[in-house]
């Protein structure tokens, strides 16, 4: 099993650019997640889809958007994006949303913004 | 609102020494509390996890035990051994109420490094 894809490993953005993360799990996963962690910081919730159909802000939702394509898939869009959102984005699934249900987390992206 | 505290790192060993990483959380509830590891280059996994007050969590010779009275979930191996370096976050989630909302609160983080 591959467990949690996410696509690409790195990339570097000029201020104002654009791009989507995307972020795929093939454990038929209900709930879908995307955190950024930044050193000292821990991990914060961008924003996250409890079931297909379904998306909701997290913690630091500002300046992100979300779509849930599909149960597969969950994607994280930044529309123009500022040297603040320089980070590790990690998407995560989980097979249910309560708090029994272990999150599985990517490989993360490497995101940095000039 | 809900938080985790973490002890500070980083933290250096010998292999075959003795591991404790402290964390305290604040909850308003009854919530979970997690142990999540991340190697490098890697994403996080769950270690392991306790569920209520006086549980012990074990996986891979480290274990936590919840202590309500304390509010803490410490981490600890016996012998710790140069595969076990990475960075350990502790998390609590907690349920609010018939039909809310729920989060994992993670700490910031510890990083072990165990030299041979």
């Amino acid at each position: 099993n591959a467990g949690v894809t996410q696509t690409p490993k790195f990339q570097v953005l000029k201020t104002g650019q654009s791009m989507t993360l995307q972020c795929a799990q093939d454990m038929n996963h209900n709930s879908m997640y995307w955190y950024r962690q930044d050193p000292g910081m821990g991990l914060r919730l961008i924003y996250y889809s409890a079931s297909e159909g379904t998306t909701d802000k997290g913690e630091v939702p500002n300046g992100y958007n979300v779509s849930r394509l599909n149960k597969r898939e969950f994607s994280l869009r930044l529309e123009s994006a500022a040297p603040s959102q320089t980070s590790v984005y990690f998407c995560a699934s989980s097979e249910g949303w309560n708090y029994n249900s272990p999150l599985h987390f990517g490989n993360g992206t490497r995101l940095t913004v000039t | 609102g809900d938080s985790v505290t973490q002890m500070e790192g980083p933290v250096t060993l010998s292999e075959e020494a003795f591991l404790t990483i402290n964390c305290t959380y604040t909850a308003t509830g009854y919530p979970s509390l997690f142990w999540y590891v991340q190697y490098p280059g890697e994403g996080l996994q769950l270690l392991l996890k306790a569920t209520k007050a006086d549980d012990k969590g074990s996986n891979k010779g480290f274990e936590a035990t919840y202590r309500k009275e304390t509010t803490s979930f410490h981490l600890e191996k016996g012998s710790v051994q140069v595969s076990d370096s990475a960075v350990y976050f502790c998390a609590l989630s907690e349920l609010k109420g018939e039909g809310g909302s729920e989060k994992l609160v993670f700490g910031k983080g510890t990083k072990l490094t165990v030299n041979p």
